[in-house]
């Protein structure tokens, strides 16, 4: 069992469909992070949960929605999408916030048509 | 200004020979570390090998090594003996400060670099 999973591994939505991304680790960190990865643009840091509290929302619209029901998961709620948000979702844990390395999932390949 | 730049969208390297994965940073935090990811077509981002901005001596993990010429700002990725498993994106990243305070515990990632390994 890989250490940080993601679910579904590709998605492909509508503008007005609602869609939710889920992220499981099973490493016992205490940190949460959701990047998102375009084409030919480095890694955007979205949100960041530390101890199931969200620490930080680098100016996300609001049409992502993150969740974070314990240290384990976290989930990003999508609504009411646009095309350039077609992107690779990638979810990562560390021991703590800050600090050690990252791990990260596979990721999201997500299309919005 | 980018604070990590990595020059080189694609590389090629013979199977079984050595290859250098350029990356310049920018900072004027004294204390950082900075950190090499690799993306297969998978999508999962591997992490690769750390150097801190006070470590003494390059790192090292296993056929991977870092350059780190700290006056220079670089931190390029050394791969011995590829081998074919080797192609991928690799993503020189920073972060910056102790880890405490706003946004000091982010990653800053560079664009990568496209690496293809020939039989």
């Amino acid at each position: 069992e890989t250490g940080v999973t993601q679910t579904p591994r590709h998605l492909v939505m509508g503008m007005t469909n609602k869609k939710s991304l889920k992220c499981e680790q099973h490493l016992g960190h205490n940190a949460m992070y959701w990047y998102k990865q375009s084409a030919k643009k480095p890694l955007e840091l979205m949100f960041v949960y530390n101890f199931k509290e969200q620490t930080e929302n680098n100016s996300v619209p609001s049409r992502f929605s993150p969740e974070c029901p314990n240290s384990s998961h976290l989930f990003l709620h999508l609504h009411t999408l646009q095309p350039e948000d077609s992107a690779l979702y990638l979810c990562a844990s560390s021991q703590v916030m800050g600090q050690g390395t990252l791990h990260f999932g596979n990721g999201t390949r997500l299309t919005v048509t | 200004a980018q604070k990590i730049t990595q020059t080189q969208p694609g590389m090629f390297v013979q199977e079984k020979e050595a290859v250098t994965l350029d990356c310049t940073y920018d900072t004027s935090d004294p204390s950082y570390g900075l950190f090499w990811y690799k993306q297969p077509s998978s999508g999962e981002m591997i992490f690769l090998i750390y150097q801190g901005s006070y470590d003494q001596q390059n790192a090292t993990e296993g056929r991977y090594s870092l350059n780190f010429q700290k006056a220079r700002k670089s931190a390029n990725l050394v791969i011995s003996a590829s081998q074919l498993g080797d192609s991928a994106m690799y993503f020189c990243a920073m972060r910056e400060g102790q880890g405490s305070g706003a946004g000091s515990y982010q990653l800053t990632f560079g664009k990568g670099t496209k690496l293809s390994v020939i039989p």
